[in-house]
Formats: structure tokens, C-alpha cells, sequence
């Protein structure tokens, strides 16, 4: 089965400089999709950015971009110019065709002010 | 943001008590998903509804029934409810099973089991 690693169950940053959470993946599938979401204090699940495994130009939303090494299975989420909005708990996710999604354990983010 | 509520938003209940947990969407969005979030595990997938009365197991599915009778409500049931059991429940809907759709997620239930 397809698993999601997430190493940081914690990471801080002060308020307008950059962090980069971590997340690795284990899966023999070529074609898939991976996800980053963000759960604020108020629980509600929110899209931050997804990568199509068959491009190989990293996603970008705004201030938040993606590092992903498709071989290493690797895909890390930068986001830059921190806000305080951006405190929360961030999921790597994963998908394939025909499997459901995986959530890694989540990386609470701090931010600084 | 997706029309999805889910009630009730809290409950305690007491160990082999019958517990529903109700997910309601606006969307008319054809899938529809449990699942729970424990610290450590992030979300697993309960069980998912892919039409009106057609449902499939997900990952952790022991302990857990769903039922859909319109394609708006998905009901997710725990028939005698266990310690194990305390968690945050998401209901969450899609309009495909591709593995590129967004899932849009509820405001979550949490649930302890005392």
C-alpha cells in the first residue's frame, strides 16, 4: 500500500521569511497526483497546491510552490513570505488512479510574529 | 466554499451506544467520503459512496456502517460505539473519482467516546 511520510511533526518561521515542509511518498505507480492541504485552528480542510506526477514542472500557487523529485519521491511545499494566516496543520496527500487518498501525519506550522 | 455541513459538530457518548453522524451537501456532488482523523495517522478513509445506496469499504472501516438514500445525505454509523472510536469525523465530497479531483472537505465532528 501506498504510504505518505511526513518527517516535521513541527515547524516554526517567523513572520515574512520562507519554510519548506517535507513529505515522502512510497508507491510503484507511475501516474499519480499529489496534494498539499492546510487545516487551520478551525478544522476546515483547504487545497493548498497539487502536482501531476506526469509534469514535471513544479506546481505554483502564489506563495506557496512545490520542490518535487518524481525518482528521490520526494515533494516538499515552500511557501514564502509567511503570514500569520498561514499557521496551521499541513497534510501531504496522495493519489492514483483507482486507490483512495493518503494523508501523511501532518506538520503543525507556527508563525512568528 | 463547498456546501457540505456536518451534524452534530460535537458529541459525547458513552461506550456501546449507537452513534449517526450526519453529512449533508448542496453540491450534488456523486461521491461522498468518511473519514477520521486520529494525531499521528492524518486522515483515513472510513467508507465512500460513489451513488444513492452504492457504498465501498475504505481503509479502516471495521466498527463503521454508511448509508445514502438521497444523493444530498450520507450517514455514517457507528452500531455500538467504542473507546477506540473517540476521533474527528470528515465528511468530504467529489464530483469524479480521479485521482486529480478535489476532494472538498466538511467542518468536521468530534466525537468522544467515554
Amino acid at each position: 500500500a501506498q504510504t505518505v511520510t511526513q518527517s516535521q511533526p513541527e515547524m516554526s518561521v517567523q513572520e515574512a521569511e520562507t519554510v519548506t515542509l517535507s513529505c515522502t511518498y512510497d508507491t510503484s505507480e507511475s501516474d499519480y497526483y499529489l496534494f498539499w492541504y492546510k487545516q487551520p485552528p478551525s478544522r476546515q480542510m483547504i487545497l493548498v497546491i497539487r502536482q501531476e506526477a506526469y509534469k514535471q514542472q513544479n506546481a505554483t500557487e502564489n506563495r506557496f510552490s512545490v520542490n518535487f523529485q518524481k525518482a528521490a519521491k520526494s515533494f516538499s511545499l515552500k511557501i514564502s513570505d509567511s503570514q500569520l494566516g498561514d499557521a496551521a496543520m499541513y497534510f501531504c496527500a496522495y493519489r492514483s488512479a483507482g486507490s483512495d487518498m493518503r494523508f501523511g501525519a501532518g506538520t503543525r506550522l507556527t508563525v512568528k510574529p | 466554499d463547498a456546501g457540505i455541513t456536518q451534524s452534530p459538530r460535537h458529541k459525547v457518548t458513552e461506550t456501546g451506544t449507537p452513534v449517526t453522524l450526519r453529512c449533508h451537501q448542496t453540491e450534488n456532488h456523486r461521491y461522498m467520503y468518511w473519514y477520521r482523523q486520529d494525531p499521528g495517522h492524518g486522515l483515513r478513509l472510513i467508507h465512500y459512496s460513489y451513488g444513492v445506496k452504492d457504498t465501498d469499504k475504505g481503509e479502516v472501516s471495521d466498527g463503521y456502517s454508511v448509508s445514502r438514500s438521497k444523493t444530498e445525505d450520507f450517514l455514517l454509523t457507528l452500531e455500538s460505539a467504542t473507546s477506540s472510536q473517540t476521533s474527528v469525523y470528515f465528511c468530504a465530497i467529489s464530483e469524479s473519482r480521479r485521482k486529480g479531483e478535489t476532494q472538498y472537505f466538511g467542518p468536521g465532528t468530534r466525537l468522544l467516546v467515554l
